[in-house]
């Protein structure tokens, strides 16, 4: 059963700051690494994932970097914005062809003017 | 619209009353997952199909819990005798192997289930 331990529970950064959140996974996993966007009373939207063979990724003001040997990940958030606002979702998929997924519990980021 | 779309967004119940949910997926996806979310929580897994098949289910999925994917396309999560700890959100997920090799999920927007 895969683990998943994300931190920190919650986040307040000012607009214009760099917002990071971490996530650490135990067993190894292999497809791909997602982190989600929720607003609240919405579902969980696919903000930005990131290969196990790739070290970083960056999608405009959001990046992830990985780190295989240490199973850890984390996701970036450059520039914040008012608008960023929301419960960020680490994911880890479990091994093999099912590719469910174990969530982490949660960053709840408010980002202030 | 072309995401994943579920049905009813919101449903109240009284404890012991059967209900049931709906679920369609990107109509090219053919996978497709249910998941539950409790208040402050992440998503929890359900179950999950491969167009039509049932393929794994959790061990949260008791038996009151049922899901159908008759057709390969919509699913039905059915709660019989719901209890008030069946109060959460449930999400409907689908998936298609991408270009980039993976199943990367596509949440609906939810149904929020509330037990009276």
């Amino acid at each position: 059963q895969q683990q998943v331990k994300q931190s920190p529970q919650s986040l307040i950064v000012q607009k214009g700051g760099i917002s990071i959140i971490n996530c650490a996974y135990e067993n190894t996993a292999f497809d791909y690494f997602p982190w989600y966007q929720q607003f609240p009373g919405k579902g969980p939207a696919l903000l930005i994932a990131i290969r196990p063979d790739v070290s970083e990724k960056k999608e405009g003001r959001f990046t992830i970097s990985f780190n295989k040997s240490a199973k850890q990940f984390s996701l970036h958030i450059m520039d914040s914005q008012p608008g960023d606002s929301a419960t960020y979702f680490c994911a880890v998929p479990n091994t093999g062809t099912a590719s469910k997924l174990t969530f982490g519990t949660g960053t709840r980021l408010q980002v202030t003017l | 619209d072309t995401g994943v779309s579920q049905n009813p967004r919101h449903k109240i119940t009284k404890r012991g009353q059967n209900v049931t949910f709906r679920c369609d997926p990107i109509s090219e996806h053919n996978r497709l997952y249910w998941y539950r979310q409790t208040l402050g929580q992440g998503p929890e897994f359900l179950t999950y199909f491969q167009n039509e098949a049932q393929l794994e289910k959790s061990r949260l999925l008791s038996d009151r819990f049922s899901a159908e994917r008759p057709k390969g396309s919509f699913s039905t999560l059915e709660i019989q005798r719901t209890e008030q700890g069946d109060s959460a959100m449930y999400l409907c997920a689908s998936s298609q192997l991408g270009t980039s090799g993976n199943h990367e999920q596509f949440f609906g927007p939810g149904t929020r289930l509330t037990v009276l």
